[in-house]
């Protein structure tokens, strides 16, 4: 079966660089969910697209933006990187008819800031 | 503020040594419960989802239960490979469209 994908699985940058992840979800999961995972912390909600509308935002940086394209696809663009964003950014899909808690999450991108 | 809390912190198990993790909550208007299993490195992977007290679902060695505070993972007879962290979640009662509040999760050693 189909699953999410994320681009790129790794990614090193260097302070006060721009970063983008990409994020292509299940075919026809119309909600895309981005999520932030620091190490020995549990994923935290950053913000959430349905049907190509933002429809959630949660403790996400003002130097970070996303959207969600006519494909369905998501990206999430990070801009005067800082030490202190590198984690794992994971990306979880969903399809609307399967209840709002069963999220299908990417194996991750793996961002370190130098 | 709501709240996931989840317990033990670790566990140790050996193989065939049953045990539960417990998952509790004061998500007021609790909209379900959410397992899921974490393996280092990967994306959480869903388990189960939990509605209403006294549900049950169960998939192989697993089995999880919802009381009125509290949600267990009931693991019987456990192998290596059930090794992970298993995460409880809730959903943010004012977001309507899936926003989940974590718990830190019970990272589950079994050993041969």
């Amino acid at each position: 079966a189909a699953g999410v994908i994320q681009s790129p699985r790794h990614l090193i940058k260097e302070k006060r660089e721009t970063a983008t992840l990409k994020c292509y979800p299940i075919p026809r999961h119309d909600t895309v969910y981005w999520y932030q995972q620091g190490p020995g912390q549990d994923p935290q909600f950053l913000i959430s697209f349905y049907e190509k509308m933002q429809s959630d935002k949660g403790s996400i940086p003002d130097r970070f933006s996303a959207q969600q394209f006519s494909d369905y696809h998501s990206e999430l663009n990070m801009s005067s990187l800082e030490l202190g964003d590198s984690a794992l950014y994971f990306c979880a899909s969903s399809p609307r008819d399967r209840g709002l808690g069963e999220q299908y999450f990417g194996p991750g991108t793996r961002l370190t800031v130098t | 503020e709501d709240q996931v809390t989840q317990s033990p912190e670790a566990l140790r198990l050996q193989e065939g040594e049953s045990s539960s993790l417990n998952c509790s909550y004061t998500v007021s208007g609790l909209r379900g419960l959410f397992w899921y299993r974490q393996d280092p490195g990967k994306g959480p992977e869903f388990l189960f989802t939990l509605y209403s007290a006294g549900e049950e679902k169960e998939k192989e060695r697993l089995k999880a239960t919802l009381t009125k505070k509290e949600s267990f993972l009931h693991i019987t007879a456990p192998k290596p490979e059930d090794s992970a962290t298993y995460l409880c979640a809730g959903p943010d009662r004012g977001s309507t469209l899936g926003r989940l509040y974590f718990g830190r999760g019970t990272q589950l050693t079994v050993w041969p």
